[in-house]
C-alpha cells in the first residue's frame, strides 16, 4: 500500500525558507504515471495547490508563487521536496504531499494524500 | 489564478440529496474533464471522491456523483448520511497546465 509522509521544520522564522520533503513507500516515484504534488491548506481556509513534479524533473508551480518555489525529486530515495522562499506569517498552514495521477493518460487526481504536517512562520 | 467557486455551506436532511456546485472558467473547468472532488474530515487529509468528472474510484460509495455543464461541475449526494458531514473541495486542471481547488463547501446533515 502506497503511503506519503511529509517531514520538515514546523517552525519557520519570516523571511525565511520552508523546506519540506515527502517520502513515498510502497511504490516508485518514478513510476510513467504519476505526478507528485504539493498542497497547503491554512488553518480554517481551503485547499491551495503550490505545485507538481515528474520524475525526471518536469515541474508547474501555483503563478502566484511561482518564483519563491523551488520543487525537485530525489529518485534514489523515492523522495520529493518542497523549498518555499521569503515566508510570511500568512503562510502557516498544513503542507500535504498527494499523488496526481496524470502521465499515461491519468485522471488528473490527487488520488494518495500524505497525512499533512502543521509548518507555522513566526519569529 | 483564480480559485474555483464553491458555494461555502449546503446543509440537508438524512435520505436527501444535495448538490454543491463549482464555477470556473472556460480555461479550466469548461475546456477539460479533469474534475475531481474531495472529501475532508477535521484535522484530517482530504479524500479523493470524484475524478475525471463522474468517475468514483474504487470504494467509494454510489451515493456521490459527479456531473459538469459548460462551466461548472456539481458533487451530488444521494441519501444524505451523517457520516456525510465534512468540507468538500472541487479541483480542475487549467490551460496554463496547473491546477486550481475550489474554495470548499461545508455540508451540514441537520
Amino acid at each position: 500500500q502506497l503511503q506519503l509522509q511529509e517531514s520538515g521544520p514546523g517552525l519557520v522564522k519570516p523571511s525565511e525558507t520552508l523546506s519540506l520533503t515527502c517520502t513515498v513507500s510502497g511504490g516508485s516515484i518514478s513510476s510513467n504515471s504519476y505526478y507528485w504534488g504539493w498542497i497547503r491548506q491554512p488553518p480554517g481556509k481551503g485547499l491551495e495547490w503550490i505545485g507538481s513534479i515528474y520524475y525526471t524533473g518536469s515541474r508547474n508551480h501555483n503563478p502566484s508563487l511561482k518564483s519563491r518555489v523551488t520543487t525537485s525529486v530525489d529518485t534514489s530515495k523515492n523522495q520529493f521536496s518542497l523549498k518555499l522562499s521569503s515566508v510570511t506569517a500568512a503562510e502557516t498552514a498544513v503542507y500535504y504531499c498527494a499523488r496526481l495521477f496524470w502521465g499515461n493518460s491519468g485522471s488528473g487526481a490527487f488520488d494518495m494524500w500524505g497525512q499533512g504536517t502543521m509548518v507555522t512562520v513566526s519569529s | 489564478q483564480s480559485a474555483l467557486t464553491q458555494p461555502a455551506s449546503v446543509s440537508g436532511s438524512p435520505g436527501q440529496s444535495i448538490t454543491i456546485s463549482c464555477t470556473g472558467t472556460s480555461s479550466d473547468v469548461g475546456g477539460y474533464n479533469y474534475v475531481s472532488w474531495y472529501q475532508q474530515y477535521p484535522g484530517k487529509a482530504p479524500k479523493l471522491m470524484i475524478y475525471e468528472v463522474s468517475n468514483r474510484p474504487s470504494g467509494v460509495s454510489n451515493r456521490f456523483s459527479g456531473s459538469k455543464s459548460g462551466n461548472t461541475a456539481s458533487l451530488t449526494i444521494s441519501g444524505l448520511q451523517a457520516e456525510d458531514e465534512a468540507d468538500y473541495y472541487c479541483n480542475s486542471y487549467t490551460k496554463s497546465s496547473t491546477w486550481v481547488f475550489g474554495g470548499g463547501t461545508k455540508l451540514t446533515v441537520l
